[in-house]
C-alpha cells in the first residue's frame, strides 16, 4: 500500500516558473526520498532528508520536512522544459533496511 | 545510467505463461529490492535481499511469484502462470547497506499480459 499522498496529482507550469510539489505521510519515519521518473523510465534518486533535519537544498531542488505534520515539500526553481517528469516522495520507515514507501506521485509538464 | 540493469526491458506474454526477469545491482551492493509499479501509481515494495538472504516478502508477492538472488549478485524475478492483473512495469534497486541510504534503480522491465 501507498505510505500516503502527494499534492497536487498534476502540475502545469510555463518554463522559469517554480514548481511546488506536496507529500504527506502516515506513519514515523527515518528518512524521506524525492524520486524523478521519465515516462516509462527507472527512477532517480534527487534529494533525501534525515528526520532530524527540517531543510536541505541541491541545485534548484529545496526539500522542506515537517516531521509533527508528517509532510515535505519539494520546491524546484526555475523549472526547464527538461523537468518534466513525475516526482515521487517515498519514506524509510525504522525497519533496519531501506525499504522504500511511495506515495502516488505528482506528474509536472512544463512548457517552454 | 544508475548502474542498475534489468532485463528485458519490455515483456510481452499470453496469460498462463511463465516470465522470468532478471536485475544487474551495482556491483558492491549488498541489498536488492524489487518493486511493481502500475499506470498511474508509484512503485510498491515485493521483496527485499542481503546478499543471497530473501529477507522481506511483501504481501503482494503471492505464491506465484518467486524471486532469488544466488551467490548475492544478480536476481531474478519469476512470475508463475502470468494473470492479467500482472501487468505492470517491476524494477529492481540496489544500495549498500552501510552510508547513504539511497536506492539505485533500473530502468524497469515493463510486462504486458494478454
Amino acid at each position: 500500500s501507498q505510505q500516503g499522498e502527494e499534492d497536487p496529482q498534476a502540475l502545469s507550469i510555463q518554463e522559469g516558473e517554480n514548481a511546488t510539489m506536496n507529500c504527506s505521510y502516515k506513519t514515523s519515519i527515518n528518512n524521506l526520498q524525492w524520486y524523478r521518473q521519465n515516462s516509462g523510465r527507472g527512477l532517480v534518486h534527487l534529494i533525501l532528508i534525515r528526520s532530524n533535519e527540517r531543510e536541505k537544498h541541491s541545485g534548484r531542488l529545496r526539500v522542506t520536512l515537517d516531521t509533527s505534520k508528517k509532510s515535505s515539500s519539494l520546491l524546484i526553481t526555475a523549472s526547464r522544459a527538461a523537468d518534466t517528469a513525475s516526482y515521487f516522495c517515498a519514506t524509510v520507515l525504522n525497519t533496519g533496511f531501506q525499504k522504500l514507501v511511495f506515495g502516488t506521485g505528482t506528474r509536472l509538464l512544463v512548457s517552454p | 545510467d544508475t548502474g542498475v540493469s534489468q532485463d528485458p526491458r519490455h515483456k510481452i506474454t499470453k496469460r498462463g505463461q511463465n516470465v522470468t526477469f532478471r536485475c544487474d545491482p551495482i556491483s558492491e551492493h549488498n541489498r536488492l529490492y524489487w518493486y511493481r509499479q502500475t499506470l498511474g501509481q508509484g512503485p510498491e515494495f515485493l521483496t527485499y535481499f542481503q546478499n543471497e538472504a530473501q529477507l522481506e516478502k511483501s504481501r503482494l508477492l503471492s505464491d506465484r511469484f518467486s524471486a532469488e538472488r544466488p551467490k548475492g549478485s544478480f536476481s531474478t524475478l519469476e512470475i508463475q502462470r502470468t494473470e492479467q492483473g500482472d501487468s505492470a512495469m517491476y524494477l529492481c534497486a540496489s544500495s549498500l547497506a552501510a552510508g547513504t541510504p539511497r536506492s539505485f534503480f533500473g530502468q524497469g522491465t515493463r510486462l504486458t499480459v494478454v
